[in-house]
């Protein structure tokens, strides 16, 4: 079965500044999904990012980017340029990719991010 | 697109009670799924639907049920809340596409 570790609890960045959330996850497959969900306090979880293991580059979406590490099974999350609007708990998710039917989408337990003024 | 909705936000109910957590989405996707997220805990699968008229149980199923007789509605059914129920619910909904769209969620308190 496939696991997700957020190891990071909580974490706090200056605004402006860069911070990284840590992820690993344990799987045997060799192709599969990997996300970042942005989770406000309106609870809402929204998309941050997301990455296809096939893919040796690594995604970036504005200010957020990965460090995608397929060997060491690692796949943390850069925000550069922090805005108090980032403050919100992280979550990293996992997928496999094998095609039809269900697959089941893991997430780890979160880290809180709090951005200071 | 309203995206995935959910309804109510909030719910208090008492021990025994039963209620149903509503669902919809209006993208057509035909993968629905419920999850619930307890506090300082990553989202757990309830149950989830391939398509209208299939569902199947996710990691912890015990306590609810669900049905889905159209693509776009997907209800969760809670028949005697218990204290252990106290969560917040999320639906969420893909298409072939790995991503999932959430709905805002529902909290629900069993006292």
């Amino acid at each position: 079965a496939q696991t997700v570790t957020q190891s990071q609890p909580e974490m706090s960045v200056q605004e402006a500044e860069t911070v990284t959330l840590s992820c690993t996850y344990d799987t045997s497959e060799s192709d599969y999904y990997l996300f970042w969900y942005k989770q406000p306090p309106s609870r809402q979880m929204i998309l941050v990012i997301r990455q296809e293991a096939y893919k040796q580059q690594n995604a970036t979406e504005n200010r957020f980017s990965v460090n995608f590490q397929k060997a060491a099974k690692s796949f943390s999350l850069k925000i550069s340029d922090s805005q108090l609007g980032d403050a919100a708990m992280y979550f990293c998710a996992y997928r496999s990719a094998n095609s039809g039917g269900y697959q089941k989408v893991t997430f780890g337990t979160g880290t809180k991010l709090q951005v200071i003024p | 697109n309203a995206g995935v909705t959910q309804t109510p936000k909030f719910r208090i109910l008492k021990i025994g009670q039963s209620m149903t957590l509503q669902c919809t989405q209006d993208m057509n996707h035909n993968y629905m799924y419920w999850y619930r997220q307890d506090p300082g805990m990553g989202l757990k699968l309830i149950y989830y639907s391939v398509g209208a008229g299939i569902t199947d149980k996710g990691e912890v199923p015990n306590g609810y049920n669900v049905s889905r007789s159209t693509t776009e509605d997907f209800p969760l059914r809670l028949e005697l809340a218990a204290p252990s129920q106290t969560s917040v619910y999320f639906c969420a909904s893909s298409y072939r596409d790995p991503v999932a769209y959430f709905g805002p969620g529902t909290r629900l308190t069993v006292l």
